[in-house]
């Protein structure tokens, strides 16, 4: 079965800090993709950075970049400078070769000023 | 880029009462489209995805039915509320196979009283 583990249920950060969420995962499959998704309090789940297995070059956006080891199944997201706007529920999502998208149970982030 | 609207936004309804929530794409075709339910502080929980007009794949078995009506348009139903339909509901869409993100609308959050 195809699984998403976000192993920290809160995190914390200052603001202008870095901080780094894990998110692992498991599948036989060789071609899959992986997303990392914001949920700010206004609940609207926005896309943030978004990986293709097939690609070792790590994906980056702006503050927003992944370290993305294939072979230990990690897709970690790295926020750099932390402002108070990243403050969040961040999920880390899966899919590969379906119409299902399987997500992580979240990681709650607090930017403290 | 496509816009996913979702209504009412938000909604009290009593136990054994019936429910209809509405989800419409604009700016493309031909989307999957997805409802997921959330509780409060939690991942998602996929409920139904559709991969065209009348065709919907149901994920939990449960009080909930949806119905694809037209392309752009994913409704949620229920005969007779329940407390644990509680929660905030997410529609989703998406396009292919297994490689592309998905795009999420605002969400309804329904309370069941």
């Amino acid at each position: 079965a195809q699984t998403v583990t976000q192993s920290q249920p809160e995190m914390s950060v200052q603001e202008a800090e870095t901080v780094t969420l894990s998110c692992t995962y498991d599948t036989s499959e060789n071609n899959y993709y992986l997303f990392w998704y914001k949920q700010p309090p206004s609940r609207q789940m926005i896309l943030v950075i978004r990986q293709e297995a097939y690609k070792q070059q790590n994906a980056t956006e702006n503050r927003f970049s992944v370290n993305f080891q294939k072979a230990a199944k990690s897709f970690s997201l790295k926020i750099s400078d932390s402002q108070l706007g990243d403050t969040a529920m961040y999920f880390c999502a899966f899919i590969a070769g379906t119409y299902k998208y399987i997500f992580g149970t979240g990681t709650r982030l607090k930017v403290l000023a | 880029s496509q816009t996913i609207h979702q209504w009412p936004a938000t909604l009290v309804q009593p136990v054994g009462s019936p429910l209809s929530l509405e989800c419409t794409v604009e700016g493309t075709s031909n989307p999957n489209l997805y409802w997921y339910r959330q509780a409060a502080g939690r991942g998602l929980q996929l409920l139904f995805y559709s991969v065209g007009i009348g065709q919907i794949s149901s994920e939990v078995p449960q009080n909930l039915s949806a119905s694809r009506p037209q392309d752009r348009q994913f409704i949620l139903s229920s005969k007779k509320l329940l407390l644990s339909d509680s929660g905030f509901y997410l529609c989703a869409c998406s396009h292919g196979t297994g490689a592309y993100e998905q795009y999420f609308g605002p969400g309804t959050r329904l309370t069941v009283t």
